[in-house]
């Protein structure tokens, strides 16, 4: 079975880091690219960010109004991808999703792991 | 930023009925357009790609159209399973912008 399991979210406060990691099953993680949606209380999916398969160069992409801030990587080695969320604002409050793409939409999703700011 | 609007924001239906959701994108997108279902608690689950393709597994009462810059997705006979939230996607550029999302409930 095709699966994806983030972990890493928890209670920060304002201007800390965390680093969420998406761990791939059932599927070689290296042919797909990785992508971070996340889902504010009562909002919709907003974007967050994707890093390409090595065949792509590992290219990365950002939302705009996250970018310097927030950092996706990968260990393929290790079937699994990575976000490293900087300077967290309490705006940043949001369960967070990884999910893959080979090109034809997002097809599987991890469950999220909750990311929640506050002093 | 691509910008995609969807219509309606909310749309009350009952069991059987037919309903239309439309996705608007601000500039063409040619046919780089996804549908998402959403239900609390719940991942998003793909139900179409490329505008027009059905995802396996998804029940062919789903269906999308369009290409450009507006876009339909369209569910027949309803089913209570179908009352979620609807999200269109635009993967053609970065950053990949969702709409705001269709909430169906029961009327």
């Amino acid at each position: 079975e095709v699966r994806l399991v983030e972990s890493g979210g928890g209670l920060v406060q304002p201007g800390g880091s965390l680093k969420l990691a998406c761990v791939g099953s059932g599927f070689s993680l290296s042919d797909s690219a990785i992508h971070w949606v996340r889902q504010r209380s009562g909002k919709g999916l907003e974007w967050v960010g994707r890093i390409k398969p090595s065949s792509e160069d590992y290219a990365t992409a950002y939302s705009a109004s996250l970018k310097a801030t927030f950092i996706v990587s990968r260990d393929d080695s290790q079937n699994t991808a990575y976000l490293q969320l900087n300077d967290l604002k309490i705006e940043d409050t949001a369960l967070y999703f990884c999910t893959r793409s080979q090109g034809f939409g997002y097809d599987k999703w991890g469950q999220g792991t909750l990311v929640a700011v506050s002093s | 930023d691509i910008q995609m609007t969807q219509s309606p924001s909310s749309l009350s239906a009952s069991v059987g009925d037919t309903v239309t959701i439309t996705c608007r994108a601000n500039e063409t997108i040619d046919t780089y357009l996804n549908w998402y279902q959403h239900k609390p608690g719940k991942s998003p689950s793909l139900l179409i790609f490329g505008a027009t393709y059905l995802q396996k597994g998804v029940s062919p009462r789903f269906s999308g159209s369009g290409s450009g810059t507006d876009f339909t997705l369209a569910v027949t006979s309803l089913e209570p399973d179908d009352f979620a939230t609807y999200y269109c996607q635009q993967s053609s550029t970065t950053p990949i912008t969702f709409g705001q999302g269709t909430r169906l409930d029961f009327k």
